[in-house]
């Protein structure tokens, strides 16, 4: 199974400053038709995840712009420009190009 | 409005059996793969099985091969997950999540399932 290897796990943010988690996958996720099928979510406690970000680089709609997602191949980032304190919770990068899809083993940011 | 609405979720004791099923509106049922993902209590998130829009093509995750069976029936868009010799690792919440181009786009509020004597 692709491994997907987040860091850090734990990620302690002031409110209004950044925030970057690094996600890594074993393999390659670029897939023969040339897209990258990486994906980012959110899910805070006691809710089910939602998607911010899928190929990449694509906000789903009514993500705030201060999410951004980056990287290729095996390396890829999430970013929140200014961290607000609905933002707290669990972020989760996953592949959806090799089967078993994975998911990374999860980011919890909290306010410091 | 994309719904996804799981149930069937409860305690069960372990080599017991369980149908979860997953009630979807507010799209095309049948023009969608669809899957199961589940959280075990305190841990990260897994892809346990998938299928195509027909039935023809299903994967499962190697831990729950030849124990679960998904299943779908677009006349009445819904989605089914067979449970069978269910093991306490199987405890879980259930997630029915529509499958979309490598990634799962709309989630379910999850339904509960516990295995234990």
């Amino acid at each position: 199974d692709v491994v997907m290897t987040q860091s850090p796990l734990s990620l302690p943010v002031t409110l209004g400053q950044p925030a970057s988690i690094s996600c890594r996958s074993s393999q390659s996720l670029v897939k023969s038709d040339g897209n990258t099928y990486l994906n980012w979510f959110h899910q805070r406690p006691g809710q089910s995840p939602r998607r911010l970000i899928y190929e990449v680089s694509n906000r789903d709609s009514g993500v705030p712009d201060r999410f951004s997602g980056s990287g290729s191949g095996t390396d890829f980032t999430l970013k929140i420009s200014r961290v607000e304190a609905e933002d707290v919770g669990l972020y989760y990068c996953m592949q959806g190009i090799h089967w078993p899809w994975t998911f990374g083993q999860g980011t919890k940011v909290e306010i410091k | 409005e994309v719904q996804l609405v799981e149930s069937g979720g409860g305690l069960v004791q372990p080599g017991g059996s369980l149908r979860l099923s997953c009630a979807a509106s507010g799209f095309i049922f049948s023009s969608h793969w669809m899957s199961w993902v589940r959280q075990a209590p305190g841990k990260g998130l897994e892809w346990v099985a998938i299928m195509n829009q027909g039935g023809s093509e299903k994967y499962y995750v190697d831990s729950v091969k030849g124990r679960f069976t998904i299943s779908r029936d677009n006349a009445q868009n819904s989605l089914s997950l067979q449970m069978n010799s269910l093991r306490a690792e199987d405890t879980a919440f259930y997630y029915c999540v529509r499958a979309y181009f490598g990634s799962g786009d709309y989630w379910g509020q999850g339904t509960p399932v516990t295995v234990s004597s």
